[in-house]
C-alpha cells in the first residue's frame, strides 16, 4: 500500500490566491512526522514545514500552514497567497519512529501559478 | 551557513564506466541520506549513515551500488559498473539527528548522471 499519496498530479492557481495541495499517508506508527518539500525547475529540494504527529496545533511558517486532520490521515499543505515564485513541484514526506531517519515521499504536485 | 555539498553537479558517462558521487553534509549533522530521483520512482532512499555507519541500505538496488562514510564529514556513492537505467538524480541528505522525528532533513543540490 501506497504509504504517502497525493492525488493530484498538477494544479493551477491564479495569482495572490490560496491553494491547497492534497497529501495522504498510512501508518500505524504512533509517532511520526510530515514534512513538505518544493522543488522548482533548478531542481533543488526545499524544505518548507513539519508537522508532528503529537503535535496539537497545525504547523505554519510565512504563508505556508499544514492542515493536518489526524483521524482522516491527511496533512494538506495550504500556500496563502500566491506568488509566481511558488510555480513548482510540491512533495509530501513522513518518517516513522519505528523506521527509523528514513523519508518516504509522495509522487509530488506540479503546482503552476498564472498572472 | 553551507548547506550540504554534493559533487559533481552533472556526470555524464558511458555504460560501464564506474561512477562516484560525493557527498559533504552540515557540519554537526549526524545523519546522511542518499536518494535518487527519477520520473518513474520518484524520491526513493538508497541508504543512510548515522555517525558514519550504516543503518539502512535496503534501498540500494544491486551490488552494483555501493556508499561509504569514511568520517563525519564526507561520503561517497559509488556505481560500479553503470548502466542507462541508473541515469537520475541523486541527492544527499543530512540531519542532527536520525532518529528524532522532528528532525528536518536538509538536501544538497543533488548530482545529474546520465549514463549513456
Amino acid at each position: 500500500a501506497q504509504k504517502i499519496t497525493q492525488t493530484q498530479p498538477g494544479m493551477f492557481v491564479q495569482e495572490k490566491e490560496a491553494v491547497t495541495l492534497d497529501c495522504t499517508y498510512d501508518t500505524s506508527d504512533p509517532s511520526y512526522g510530515l514534512f513538505w518539500y518544493k522543488q522548482p525547475s533548478s531542481g533543488e529540494m526545499i524544505f518548507l514545514i513539519y508537522q508532528g504527529s503529537y503535535d496539537q496545533q497545525n504547523a505554519t511558517e510565512g504563508r505556508y500552514s499544514l492542515n493536518f486532520q489526524k483521524a482522516r490521515k491527511s496533512a494538506n499543505l495550504v500556500i496563502s497567497a500566491s506568488q509566481l515564485g511558488d510555480s513548482a513541484m510540491y512533495f509530501c514526506a513522513m518518517r516513522e519512529r519505528n523506521q527509523g531517519g528514513k523519508l518516504i515521499f509522495g509522487q509530488g504536485t506540479e503546482l503552476s501559478v498564472k498572472p | 551557513d553551507a548547506g550540504v555539498i554534493q559533487s559533481p553537479r552533472h556526470e555524464v558517462t558511458e555504460m560501464g564506466q564506474e561512477v562516484t558521487l560525493r557527498c559533504k553534509p552540515i557540519s554537526g549533522h549526524n545523519s546522511l541520506f542518499w536518494y535518487r530521483q527519477t520520473m518513474m520512482r520518484g524520491l526513493e532512499l538508497l541508504i543512510y549513515f548515522n555517525n558514519n555507519v550504516p543503518i539502512d541500505d535496503s534501498g540500494m538496488p544491486e551490488d552494483r551500488f555501493s556508499a561509504k562514510m569514511p568520517n563525519a564529514s564526507f561520503s561517497t556513492l559509488k556505481i560500479q559498473p553503470s548502466e542507462p537505467r541508473d541515469s537520475a538524480v541523486y541527492f544527499c541528505a543530512s540531519t542532527p539527528s536520525g532518529n528524532r522525528g522532528t528532525d528536518t532533513q536538509y538536501f544538497g543540490p543533488g548530482t545529474r548522471l546520465t549514463v549513456l
